[in-house]
């Protein structure tokens, strides 16, 4: 089986503007998840999906948000961006016919804002 | 609220010497935990978890409910095991399944 893919592994943007990336999950995963990782705050949770509905939600503002098609691939977007959300952003799928709560990791997308 | 603490962020070794990475949770409920690792260039994977209660690459982790802890533990450090170590908790099924990570620990194994 393929891994988890995200892209862009990479990009550059500036403040204000906005960013798209994308996920593609393990296949036949149907969860997804995504977390910001920076040096100083380690992994925080942004929101999972399931089935195309967002599931959990975590402490970030309404300028993230994210969406699931109907082949559980994902996406997440950040509008204005600002300094502070140059990060690695780390897409997770999870196979929840097991029951067993893994996460498989994809390689990241890092973003940098100037 | 569930919480992960990991207090230190840089443990260093020697090659052969005893390693124990601490991690202390907070959670209202049933909980479950996960050792996850990055090592250098590559993905964050999964280590080992309680529920399996099995040894990887040689470490193991024993969750203590009463002292609310998950510590990981090898009892000979090897170079290859330098990378950065998470610990992580998320609840049971459903809208609980969101896992929650510490800030990690960076683990340092010299020749």
């Amino acid at each position: 089986k393929a891994g988890v893919t995200q892209t862009p592994r990479y990009l550059i943007k500036t403040r204000g503007q906005q960013v798209t990336l994308s996920c593609s999950p393990i296949s036949g995963h149907r969860s997804v998840s995504w977390y910001q990782q920076t040096p100083g705050q380690g992994l925080q949770f942004l929101f999972e999906y399931f089935s195309e509905t967002q599931r959990n939600k975590g402490n970030f503002p309404g300028r993230f948000s994210g969406r699931q098609f109907s082949n559980s691939r994902s996406e997440m977007n950040v509008s204005t961006l600002e300094l502070g959300d140059s990060a690695l952003y780390l897409c997770a799928s999870r196979d929840n016919l097991s029951g067993a709560n893994v996460l498989t990791f994809g390689a990241g997308s890092r973003l940098t804002v100037l | 609220a569930q919480r992960v603490t990991q207090p230190e962020k840089l443990l260093s070794v020697f090659k052969g010497a005893p390693v124990e990475l601490k991690c202390n949770y907070s959670y209202s409920g049933s909980p479950e935990l996960f050792w996850y690792v990055q090592y250098s260039r590559q993905r964050l994977q999964l280590l080992l978890r309680h529920i399996s209660r099995e040894s990887i690459k040689g470490f193991t982790a024993d969750l203590n409910k009463g002292e609310t802890s998950f510590h990981l533990k090898k009892p000979f450090a090897q170079e290859e095991d330098s990378a950065m170590y998470y610990c992580a908790l998320s609840g049971r099924g459903g809208a609980n399944s969101k896992l929650t990570f510490g800030k990690g620990i960076t683990l340092s194994v010299r020749p």
